[in-house]
């Protein structure tokens, strides 16, 4: 079964240090979403592509996050600088565009961030 | 606006027992409703789903959820609890509209006993 993957798994890094995340969404959906899962809480949206181009990124922090997809397939979440609030598990899912199927989020195994 | 209540943090049940947890939405349109399971340190996989059709959902590993739209409700069930059920298990709403957004409840942790 096609899988939502993401890497690294684990991301630990200093204050004011960049990272960046990588998701590939299963073949053939258009929609990506990244989200926020801060621990004991459910995820947020932070930011959703439909193909190469942002649908909402209304949540999204442009001071220091940003994301593209840029062929319209794989995506990069990047934050510069990460401060220690920005510890959290970033998940990426991914869904078909129009139609019954659309409704279904798929998500990948998410990367957990550790800011020290 | 749209939103999602999910009471209590933890539910702690013995094995073979009924497990219920609880989800109430608020949505001022026609709502799509989910429940997602996450296990530790994993991504969210789905459970099940209401897509307007049938109220009773039928999903994964024993679990049913009913939408009753006069109670704004859609909680989860499962006859008789496995030890493997332990994980988070979150509701989330979206409306029917196209590139609608999710949005997820806090989420119950599911502890069972043997």
């Amino acid at each position: 079964e096609a899988e939502v993957a993401q890497s690294p798994r684990y991301k630990i890094t200093e204050k004011s240090q960049a990272v960046a995340f990588w998701c590939d969404p299963i073949s053939g959906h258009a929609t990506l979403y990244w989200y926020r899962q801060i621990l004991g809480q459910g995820p947020e949206l932070l930011v959703q592509f439909q193909d190469e181009s942002v649908v909402d990124d209304s949540q999204l922090p442009k001071d220091r996050f940003s994301a593209e997809r840029l062929k319209g397939v794989d995506s990069t979440l990047k934050i510069q600088p990460a401060e220690l609030g920005d510890s959290a598990m970033y998940l990426c899912a991914s869904s078909f565009s129009g139609g019954l199927r659309s409704d279904t989020q798929y998500f990948g195994p998410g990367t957990r961030l550790t800011v020290l | 606006a749209q939103s999602v209540t999910q009471l209590g943090s933890h539910v702690s049940v013995s094995e073979g027992a009924l497990v219920l947890l609880r989800c109430n939405y608020s949505s001022s349109v026609p709502p799509y409703l989910f429940w997602y399971v996450q296990y530790p340190n994993q991504g969210l996989q789905l459970l099940l789903k209401y897509t307007s059709a049938a109220t009773l959902v039928k999903g994964i590993n024993g679990f049913e959820a009913e939408f009753k739209k006069s109670e704004t409700s859609f909680h989860l069930t499962k006859p008789s609890a496995h030890m493997s059920d332990a994980a988070e298990y979150f509701c989330a709403v979206r409306s029917t509209g196209a590139n609608s957004k999710l949005t997820f409840g806090k989420g119950i942790t599911l502890s069972v006993r043997p």
